[in-house]
């Protein structure tokens, strides 16, 4: 069976610090892997995700994630986070057409 | 390209009646998948269609969630006799078979079971 597990359900984080929120799969064969943001009250939107290639993968709004195959993780970063960065972030995976399986979420928190 | 739409956006309903949502994708898109997402959780997989066919169905779809995408355009998704469990947001996203890797998500269906 496939999983997906986020380690920090609530991330506080002042303005302009770095952020990293964690994820970690578990799974026998190949998988897609992406990030998500949900701001309240809305859908999801696509952050990033890994196909294949290159295991530092860039997305919008500044955010980049690292795929490591040994540890079966996924981590998130961003350098420097703004106030309107503060929305729930989920990892998920999937392979190629299939349905996603998602994290329970990570609630990033900015404050000034 | 409008996007994903849903329709309701919030749907308020007592026990045991029958509610009905709306899902238009991505035009062209052939993919359509439904998605549940209880409060603090991540969504979960409901069902998804290729086309007018119902390819796979999560066993969280009991027997009162029916769903339907009829000319393989857009697709309802019904719940009968609901029960306070069912409140949840209800998601939709589409995809097309050149990109089976990215999701387009709608903004979703918040219902709340009284």
């Amino acid at each position: 069976a496939q999983s997906v597990t986020q380690l920090d359900s609530q991330v506080p984080v002042f303005e302009e610090a770095p952020v990293e929120l964690r994820c970690n799969y578990s799974s026998s064969v190949s998988v897609y892997l992406f990030w998500y943001v949900q701001y309240p009250n809305q859908g999801l939107q696509l952050l990033l995700k890994y196909l294949s290639g290159s295991t530092l993968v860039k997305g919008i709004n500044g955010f980049e994630a690292e795929f490591n195959k040994s540890q079966t993780s996924f981590h998130l970063r961003k350098p420097s986070v703004h106030i309107s960065d503060t929305a729930e972030y989920f990892c998920a995976l999937n392979q190629a057409g299939t349905a996603l399986i998602f994290g329970k979420g990570t609630t990033l928190s900015v404050s000034s | 390209d409008t996007g994903v739409s849903q329709d309701p956006r919030h749907k308020i309903t007592k026990r045991g009646q029958n509610v009905t949502f709306r899902c238009d994708p991505i035009s062209e898109h052939n993919r359509l998948y439904w998605y549940r997402q209880t409060l603090g959780q991540g969504p979960e997989f409901l069902t998804y269609f290729q086309n007018e066919a119902q390819l796979e169905k999560s066993r969280l779809l009991s027997d009162r969630f029916s769903a339907e995408r009829p000319k393989g355009s857009f697709s309802t998704l019904e719940i009968q006799r609901t029960e306070q469990g069912d409140s949840a947001m209800y998601l939709c996203a589409s995809n097309e078979r050149e990109s089976y890797n990215e999701q387009f998500f709608g903004p979703g269906t918040r219902l709340t079971v009284l």
